[in-house]
C-alpha cells in the first residue's frame, strides 16, 4: 500500500494565485521529506528538503519566498507555490525516507497547471 | 555536464526480451544507487537498492553496480508488455544526505506484445 499520500493530485490555478500541496506519512513518522519538481520528458530535480520544526533548505536557484515549505508536524509537509506563473507548470512530488534510511518512497505527486 | 548521464530512449522490445538499462556517473562520492520505475503521470517507484559495487537480483530484475567506471544498469528478464514505463536510476552520495538523490533523465521502456 501507498506509503506517502499527496493531495491533490492535480490542480488547476489562475496566474498569481497560490497553490498549496500537501505531502502526508502514512503510519510513520517523517522527520524529513524532500520536495522534487519534474518537467515533462525531463528528471526529478530536488527542491529543498523540509525538516520537521526547522526551517526547509533550499537547493540552488530555488526561490524560497516563492516555494513556502511547512513541516508543522512529524507526518505532513506543505509545499506552497505563491504567485504562481505558467512557467511553474510542472509535476511537484515529495519523498521521505522510512526505516531511518533504508530507502525512499516517493508520493503519487501533484500535476499542477497554470492559466 | 550532468552529474547522472542516463540515455531518455525510447527502448523498444519484443515481449519475453530483456531490457538492458544504463546510466553513468560523475561523482565518485556516490555509493547508493537505486532504480525507479515510473508510469506515466505517477510517481516512481522503488525497484532496486545498492550499495556500492556489485550485483544485486530481485526477481526478474538484475542491478548491476561498477563504481570503477561509474556505471550502473539494470537487466529485465521476460519482459512484459506490463514493463513499459519510464525507468529512472538515481544515486545518492551517503546516508546523511540520504533523500537528496540525483536522478537521471529517466529512460521509456515500450514492451511490445
Amino acid at each position: 500500500g501507498a506509503v506517502v499520500s499527496q493531495h491533490p493530485s492535480r490542480v488547476i490555478c489562475k496566474s498569481g494565485t497560490s497553490v498549496k500541496i500537501e505531502c502526508r506519512s502514512l503510519d510513520f513518522q517523517a522527520t524529513t521529506m524532500f520536495w522534487y519538481r519534474q518537467f515533462p520528458k525531463q528528471s526529478l530535480m530536488l527542491m529543498a528538503t523540509s525538516n520537521e520544526g526547522s526551517k526547509a533548505t533550499y537547493e540552488q536557484g530555488v526561490e524560497k519566498d516563492k516555494f513556502l515549505i511547512n513541516h508543522a508536524s512529524l507526518t505532513l509537509s506543505t509545499l506552497t507555490v505563491t504567485s504562481a506563473h505558467p512557467e511553474d507548470s510542472s509535476f511537484y512530488i515529495c519523498s521521505t525516507d522510512r526505516d531511518s534510511g533504508n530507502t525512499i518512497y516517493f508520493g503519487e505527486g501533484s500535476w499542477l497547471t497554470v492559466v | 555536464q550532468k552529474e547522472v548521464e542516463q540515455d531518455p530512449g525510447p527502448l523498444s522490445v519484443p515481449e519475453g526480451a530483456i531490457v538492458s538499462l544504463n546510466c553513468t556517473y560523475s561523482n565518485s562520492a556516490f555509493q547508493y544507487f537505486m532504480w525507479y520505475r515510473q508510469y506515466s503521470r505517477k510517481g516512481p517507484e522503488l525497484l532496486m537498492y545498492t550499495y556500492s559495487s556489485g550485483n544485486k537480483e530481485d526477481g526478474r530484475f538484475t542491478a548491476q553496480v561498477d563504481k570503477s567506471s561509474k556505471y550502473i544498469s539494470l537487466f529485465i528478464r521476460d519482459s512484459q508488455p506490463s514493463d513499459s514505463a519510464t525507468y529512472l536510476c538515481a544515486m545518492s552520495p551517503s546516508t546523511d544526505s540520504w533523500g537528496k538523490l540525483q536522478f537521471g533523465a529517466g529512460t521509456q521502456v515500450v514492451v511490445t506484445p
